[in-house]
């Protein structure tokens, strides 16, 4: 089994739908992340945190929110969805020797 | 913040020939430095990095990378190149002050890899 899975792999929704995307983790790392891809761009930092009392904005956080419901869970939040947030979105962990263990994506698609 | 550039958005190549692909950063102190590789439809894979020691870092699949602190550099290579190799690359920094081991990424580089 993956080490971090993501649901939903595909979503398409409707301009101003609330969505929520969800990552688990079965490798114990106390840090995990939020992504999003787009083309060109590479990966920009949405939200990260360090454990489940610690929430940090990264470098594209407005429009976005999020929850650590536990150490495996950390779930992202569109609140009303608008077009421009179509992209792929990625959850990441990262554990001792500073490595970032991705998940399989999400590929979110706001029409 | 760090600054990541990947000069070449894409890179042909035919198989069995050796590539190179470009990575630069700003900082102008230490920092870990990463490459990751994405196959279509997939999440990121490391391929290797540089933490300390030997500036000559091996990979998966065949790739190395040097890392060159004059140049703030950490180019990416492999002498000899396969169509499953065709994928986009990721170069990342990582400052080491950083408890949240925060990454920064650069634009990446799509290498496609031609029989």
């Amino acid at each position: 089994d993956a080490d971090v899975t993501q649901t939903p792999r595909n979503r398409i929704t409707k301009t101003g739908k609330r969505i929520m995307l969800e990552c688990s983790q079965t490798k114990g790392h106390d840090r995990m992340y939020w992504y999003r891809q787009d083309p060109g761009l590479g990966l920009r930092l949405i939200y990260y945190s360090f454990d489940v009392k610690d929430i940090n904005k990264g470098e594209i956080s407005d429009g976005y929110s999020v929850s650590r419901q536990a150490q495996a869970k950390f779930s992202l939040s569109l609140e009303s969805a608008i077009p421009n947030q179509t992209a792929l979105y990625f959850c990441a962990t990262s554990g001792p020797g500073r490595t970032q263990y991705f998940g399989p994506g999400t590929r979110l698609t706001v029409l | 913040a760090q600054s990541v550039t990947q000069l070449d958005s894409q890179v042909p190549v035919f198989e069995e020939a050796p590539v190179e692909l470009r990575c630069n950063y700003s900082s102008s102190v230490s920092v870990y430095l990463f490459w990751y590789v994405q196959y279509p439809n997939q999440g990121l894979q490391l391929l290797l990095k540089y933490l300390s020691g030997s500036t000559l870092v091996k990979g998966i699949n065949g790739f190395e990378a040097e890392f060159n602190k004059s140049q703030t550099s950490f180019h990416l290579r492999k002498p000899s190149v396969h169509i499953s190799d065709t994928a986009e690359y990721f170069c990342a920094v990582s400052p080491p002050g950083d408890n949240f081991n925060k990454f920064y990424f650069g634009s990446g580089t799509k290498l496609n890899v031609k029989p």
